[in-house]
């Protein structure tokens, strides 16, 4: 079964320059997170899909991020303009359905932000 | 609001020694908690998980995590450490309410020496 996909692993970019990142979650996942990992810090959700209508982007920056999930499968999370505590790991996750409990996320690799 | 406290943001321990990470949760609502695994660079790996059902859950690579109600906790151990170990440990919450969603703890780096 392949697993969560995220692109690029990795990204430098100069405070007010905008970037994007792209999330293939796992085949069939109804639900679909993406998570801003600070560095010491655990992951911290930014916002939460189910199919594709959000369900908690309670914590979203909104002013300079955004996040769009067309078709209920890809996803792509932007950032526009950055600033320097945008640097972070930002984790993508999938899960069968949302409604119940106990059902696993699944992790992609993530990918790192750098602002300079 | 459900949160996770971790206690020690850095545990060191020697090969075949015991492991213990502590965590701490508070719940409103009784709770589902989660040990997940971080290796450099990679994403989260879910160890093993507490559901309601045994209070001593077993999961990949010998850990197991015991959940305590009257202590408010969910400690992971591992009788043994591998050096294959070394990595970042992350416990978890599920928040309230029909939509499944997992509140992190800050996190413990676990060395392993040789």
């Amino acid at each position: 079964e392949a697993g969560v996909a995220q692109s690029p692993r990795y990204k430098i970019i100069e405070k007010r320059q905008s970037v994007a990142f792209w999330c293939n979650p796992i085949s069939g996942h109804a639900t679909l997170y993406w998570y801003q990992q600070i560095l010491g810090q655990g992951p911290k959700l930014l916002i939460q899909f189910q199919n594709n209508g959000v369900v908690d982007d309670s914590q979203l920056p909104k002013d300079r991020f955004s996040a769009e999930r067309l078709k209920g499968v890809d996803s792509t999370l932007k950032i526009q303009p950055a600033k320097l505590e945008d640097s972070a790991v930002y984790l993508c996750a999938s899960s069968l359905d949302s409604s119940t409990r106990n059902t696993e996320a699944f992790f992609g690799q993530g990918t790192r932000l750098t602002v300079v | 609001a459900q949160s996770v406290t971790q206690l020690g943001s850095h545990v060191s321990v020697s090969e075949g020694a015991l492991v213990l990470l502590r965590c701490n949760y508070s719940s409103s609502v009784p709770p589902y908690l989660f040990w997940y695994v971080q290796y450099p660079n990679q994403g989260l790996q879910l160890l093993l998980k507490y559901t309601s059902a045994a209070t001593l859950v077993k999961g990949i690579n010998g850990f197991e995590a015991e959940f305590k109600k009257s202590e408010t906790s969910f400690h992971l151990t591992k009788p043994s450490a591998h050096m294959s170990d070394a990595a970042e440990y992350f416990c978890a919450v599920t928040r309230g309410g029909s939509n499944y969603k997992l509140t992190f703890g800050k996190g413990t780096l676990l060395t392993v020496n040789p």
